[in-house]
């Protein structure tokens, strides 16, 4: 197992575009968080997936912003009508339930033009 | 909000131990201590947890004060590549809880020859 996988590694993008990014994570964890990281901040909650279940939303993610995690394996982002602050590092995590610590993927970095 | 506070950066010779500090005055007594660090242009990588007992594993050493009130990461030869930002988080532990991490601004740790 080659850890929490990210695709794609960088994406630029015109304002009012859609963009999806996928996130494959380690196989046998359960758990899947999506998180959002800004220059020179740490990243930031934006949702929870427990196998298929969407169990948590911040209110960071807005209308235009949707996950999904069919059948429980992978997970997509989909972010619409995207805006300049749409900007950032898109982080995907995946856990085993006990939470002995996650494992993180590089990462999505989305710059909107 | 974070519910820790750390310095914004620190420096620490190559080949010696450098002692990461962390205040955590309001944590629960169900709540856990997590470090994790983000090198530059990666995702962040989990080092090591604890509840109250002292925690060493290959990466570091977790000294956590008889009130849990604050702690200190320790890497014992610290080289080139421990550079990053280190994070301490507090978050509760087990199944029955979304598991989410709540970052603060962390600590820059620069390790200079």
């Amino acid at each position: 197992d080659t850890g929490v996988s990210q695709d794609p590694r960088h994406k630029i993008t015109k304002r009012g575009q859609n963009v999806t990014f996928r996130c494959d994570p380690i196989s046998e964890h359960n758990r899947l968080y999506w998180y959002r990281q800004t220059l020179g901040q740490g990243p930031e909650f934006l949702t929870y997936f427990q196998n298929e279940a969407q169990l948590e939303k911040s209110r960071l993610l807005s209308d235009r912003f949707s996950a999904e995690r069919p059948k429980g394996s992978f997970s997509t982002l989909e972010i619409q009508r995207t805006e300049q602050g749409d900007s950032a590092m898109y982080l995907c995590a995946s856990s085993f339930p006990a939470g002995r610590g996650y494992t993180f993927g590089s990462g999505t970095r989305l710059t909107v033009v | 909000d974070a519910k820790t506070t750390q310095p914004p950066s620190m420096d620490c010779a190559e080949g010696r131990a450098a002692n990461l500090p962390c205040n955590h005055s309001t944590i629960s007594g169900n709540e856990y201590v997590y470090w994790y660090r983000q090198i530059h242009s990666q995702g962040p990588q989990y080092i090591i947890h604890g509840l109250k007992n002292n925690e060493t594993n290959e990466m570091a050493s977790l000294i956590i004060t008889e009130d849990r009130k604050s702690s200190t990461l320790i890497l014992p030869h610290a080289t080139l590549r421990d550079t990053a930002v280190y994070y301490c988080i507090v978050s509760v532990y087990g199944s029955s809880n979304t598991g989410k991490l709540i970052f603060g601004q962390g600590t820059t740790l620069q390790v200079k020859p």
